[in-house]
């Protein structure tokens, strides 16, 4: 079974440039996150998607972040424009939620320079 | 809020050596808790969790167990190797009611580095 997908692996941008993540969840995993992890420190969840729905958002910055999750599979994480702190990787998890505790699978992760 | 601490790296041990990765947690409700690794280059794999008090979770020859009375998830391993050398991360979660599905917090991370 294919892990949960994310491209590009790195990207090196100038500040004020915008740029995009996709994420490719595990095949019937109806749940896909979006977190941020910064040079040494653990990952914090920047949205959460329910199929399409986008259910909680409280901590991606609107003013320059956007995310899609376009019939319910692959997502998309957008940054306009970019800002030297943003430099972190980002990661993308998906998960099957039921009744119980499902396990979060998580890709490999982007690397974002912002230079 | 919930938050979780953890000791704080990098801990360097010799091969065999016995490890042990502290970790504490704060939460209002009734966690589950989780230890994820990281080895260099690859996403984060979950290694063992455990979901209610006393339970003890164990994988791959590391264990830890839920202790509520301490709020304490310490990961212990009884002889390390060099493969185990990676970033070790300490997560808890609550299961919202109904969707199932659930936010997980994480410790900063504890560096391994396991020197043959």
């Amino acid at each position: 079974e294919a892990g949960v997908v994310q491209s590009p692996r790195y990207k090196i941008i100038e500040k004020k440039q915008p740029v995009a993540f996709w994420c490719n969840p595990i095949s019937g995993h109806n749940t896909l996150y979006w977190y941020l992890q910064n040079l040494g420190q653990g990952p914090e969840l920047l949205i959460r998607y329910e199929n399409e729905e986008a259910v909680d958002d409280s901590q991606l910055p609107k003013d320059r972040f956007s995310a899609e999750r376009l019939k319910g599979v692959d997502s998309t994480l957008k940054i306009q424009p970019a800002e030297l702190g943003d430099s972190a990787v980002y990661l993308c998890a998906s998960s099957f939620s039921g009744e119980s505790y499902n396990e979060q699978f998580f890709g490999p992760g982007t690397r974002l320079t912002v230079l | 809020g919930n938050s979780v601490t953890q000791m704080e790296g990098p801990v360097t041990l010799s091969e065999e050596a016995f490890l042990t990765i502290n970790c504490t947690y704060t939460a209002t409700g009734y966690p589950s808790l989780f230890w994820y690794v990281q080895y260099p280059g690859e996403g984060l794999q979950l290694l063992l969790k455990a979901t209610k008090a006393d339970d003890k979770g164990s994988n791959k020859g590391f264990e830890a167990t839920y202790r509520k009375e301490t709020t304490s998830f310490h990961l212990e391993k009884g002889s390390v190797q060099v493969s185990d050398s990676a970033v070790y991360f300490c997560a808890l979660s609550d299961v919202y009611s109904g969707a199932g599905s659930y936010q997980l917090t994480f410790g900063k991370g504890t560096k391994l580095s396991v020197i043959p």
